[in-house]
């Protein structure tokens, strides 16, 4: 079971768009709709952002989306704002009922 | 308001056994599943396991052989034992509540445990 390889970092300005992908095999993501996305400010909680590839859960803004293509997920966030800089981390079923977390990518908003 | 805390030693020593509990308010702990998280220092998120309240468990195959988790309904309560600690196991533990197959919706603010003699 090895972790999901996403990007170490990404960035944006205020206003664009960025996207996370999250890659991992068909034993995890490409085989399940069992992806989520969290976000981590340092010395808080996580936060559920994405569930089940592409759900929001109830007070998260749609500007946060997700998607998935073959073995690769996606996390995109449109219309950045100061307050999304933050880590972010993917998650995947990665068969036998286990789970498998991304390395994490931090979200730097220029 | 659902809220988890989890409690336990900040410091264990070398082979021991590392202890830590989690107590979940405002959501009955037997309508969902629980996991443990761990973040080491300067690392990503790991995950250690899961337990429904029925009894069974699903461990990451990499901590299988030292994990031991349980559940007290009648204390709301989830523990966490994780044995033959090493330096490595340092980190911050989050419990949390699972949503859907793989999903993490409410979780701890985490404790630092740290493996030190």
């Amino acid at each position: 079971q090895s972790a999901l390889t996403q990007p170490r970092s990404v960035s944006g300005s205020p206003g664009q768009s960025v996207t996370i992908s999250c890659t991992g095999t068909s034993s995890d993501v490409g085989g399940y709709k069992y992806v989520s996305w969290y976000q981590h400010h340092p010395g808080k909680a996580p936060k559920l952002m994405i569930y089940e590839v592409s759900n929001r859960p109830s007070g998260v803004p749609d500007r946060f989306s997700g998607s998935k293509s073959g073995n690769t997920a996606s996390l995109t966030i449109s219309g950045l704002q100061a307050d999304d800089e933050a880590e972010y981390y993917c998650c995947s079923h990665a068969g036998s009922d286990t789970s498998v977390f991304g390395g994490g990518t931090s979200l730097t908003v220029l | 308001q659902v809220q988890l805390q989890a409690s336990g030693p900040g410091l264990v020593k070398p082979s021991e056994t590392l202890s830590l509990t989690c107590t979940v308010s405002g959501a009955f702990i037997s309508s969902h599943y629980w996991s443990w998280i761990r973040q080491p220092a300067g690392k990503g998120l790991e995950w250690i396991g899961r337990i429904y309240t029925r009894g069974s468990t699903n461990y990451n195959p990499s901590l299988k052989s030292r994990i031991t988790m349980s559940v007290d309904t009648s204390k709301n309560q989830l523990s966490l034992g994780l044995s033959s600690v090493t330096a490595a196991d340092t980190a911050v533990y989050y419990c949390a509540r699972g949503l859907g197959n793989t999903a993490f919706d409410y979780w701890g603010q985490g404790i630092l445990v740290t493996v030190s003699s």
